[in-house]
């Protein structure tokens, strides 16, 4: 059974740094894995995805890496901003037969930019 | 942009009410999904249907049931609402398909079972 972890589970930073969201997953058979954030009390925004045949997707500040044979992937977040304070969580979509492009999610990374 | 909308931000019902929560989307996606989300334990998956009047359960139906009568509407149903129900329901939807297909999420509904 595919299990998706992410560490840290709380992580403050001060405005303006870099910063490293890790996210782990047991079953490297998936078709692709996508970050999402979560403001308090709202749904989940996507982020980026990125497809098994790639190796990084990038948007504005963000950058996505996958690295799908260790089980890994990290969200790098350059010069962190107060606005970028929520969760973040991925997600991995195995692979498996039948329909529904079901996702597996970690249990998120709460992230605080301090002024 | 793919729109994913909830019908009501916040509930509040009487434990053995009959609830429905009501999800739609714009962009005729086969797949529709329901999530309750809790502290501590992540987004769990309820039901998910992948066509018109399709369902399967997900990993915790009990108490719950669906109905997916149009493809751009998915609604769950609390048969008999519990105060254990009370939680943050995710409503998304994605296209069929495998490496490129993105899940898109509404905005949620914080449920209340007093």
């Amino acid at each position: 059974k595919q299990e998706v972890t992410q560490i840290p589970a709380a992580l403050s930073v001060p405005e303006g740094e870099n910063l490293v969201l890790n996210c782990s997953f047991t079953d490297s058979a998936i078709y692709n894995l996508q970050w999402f954030r979560q403001d308090p009390g709202k749904g989940l925004t996507s982020l980026l995805l990125i497809q098994s045949s790639q190796r990084e997707q990038t948007s504005g500040r963000l950058n996505a890496s996958l690295d799908k044979s260790s089980g890994r992937s990290t969200l790098y977040i350059a010069a962190s901003q107060p606005g970028d304070s929520a969760t973040y969580l991925c997600a991995v979509r195995p692979v498996f037969t039948g329909g529904g492009n079901k996702l597996t999610f970690g249990t998120g990374t709460q992230l605080k930019v301090e002024l | 942009d793919v729109k994913v909308t909830q019908s009501s931000r916040y509930l509040v019902k009487r434990t053995g009410e009959k609830v429905f929560l009501e999800c739609v989307q714009d962009m005729d996606h086969e797949n529709m999904f329901w999530y309750r989300q809790d502290p501590g334990l992540g987004l769990r998956l309820i039901y998910f249907s992948y066509d018109v009047k399709m369902k399967e359960k997900g990993d915790i139906p009990e108490g719950y049931s669906v109905s997916r009568e149009k493809k751009e509407r998915f609604s769950l149903i609390l048969e008999s609402a519990s105060t254990n129900q009370t939680s943050m329901y995710l409503c998304a939807s994605s296209l069929e398909g495998q490496a490129d297909t993105e899940a898109f999420f509404g905005q949620g509904t914080r449920l209340t079972v007093v």
